[in-house]
């Protein structure tokens, strides 16, 4: 199974400010995702990030706000941009394994409080 | 819209109980359905995972079921221990159009295991 790290771990941020999330997996993989988990809630698909082509946002996320890169087949950033008190909440990155079984790795999340 | 509905909430049982966990889809129309454990600071363990196709996964003492008709699963746990407490997560695979698909996730049953 494929190993997941994001940095950093967690954060606390000053409204209007923009964190970069990192998530570097330690094998080639197809899919990349990135979740948001607000307090209390369930978590929620912010957008699909392929190699080589512009990430796919679900409904109610939109680039300006959650900006992807995905240079290669390893690693991936998601940054929170203009930040609000709103945007406090779990990023937690995931993948897709090369040829898998559809089973959906995790990365250990970072916990983004802004004051 | 596909919704995920996890009963119950939060459950607490003695050691050494058998417990079930039940999750719930309004739209039968999916790929798979996985069961996750999601402990803080550690991102989300994928325990098993249903194909469509399929009527049950066992690992362990995990057992996992699923009507895709009704759209029902429920998570089997035998001989409870302390180490299963944690936030177990429900989801489903689906469409997101094209050929993109995404899970979509229950808010969890949150299950302590007491010595």
């Amino acid at each position: 199974s494929a190993v997941i790290s994001q940095k950093p771990s967690r954060d606390i941020c000053q409204r209007g400010t923009s964190l970069t999330i990192q998530c570097q997996v330690d094998s080639q993989v197809t899919m990349m995702f990135w979740y948001r988990q607000q307090p209390g809630q369930s978590l929620t698909l912010i957008a699909t990030a392929n190699q080589g082509s512009e990430a796919t946002y679900e409904s109610g996320f939109v680039i300006d706000k959650f900006p992807i890169s995905r240079p290669n087949l390893t690693f991936s950033t998601l940054t929170v941009s203009n930040m609000s008190p709103e945007d406090s909440s779990i990023y937690l990155c995931s993948v897709e394994e090369l040829g898998g079984s559809d089973t959906q790795y995790f990365g250990p999340g970072t916990r983004l409080t802004v004051l | 819209k596909q919704e995920v509905t996890q009963i119950p909430a939060a459950l607490s049982v003695p050691e050494g109980e058998n417990l079930v966990l039940n999750c719930s889809f309004t739209d039968s129309a999916i790929y798979n359905l996985q069961w996750f454990r999601q402990d803080p600071g550690k991102g989300l363990t994928s325990l098993l995972l249903i194909q469509s196709s399929q009527r049950e996964q066992t690992s362990g003492r995990l057992n996992a079921s699923l009507d895709k008709s009704s759209g029902r699963s429920t998570l089997y746990i035998a001989a409870s221990q302390p180490g299963d407490s944690a936030t177990y997560l429900c989801a489903v695979m689906v469409s997101s159009g094209g050929s993109n698909y995404k899970l979509t996730f229950g808010k969890g049953t949150l299950l302590t295991v007491n010595p």
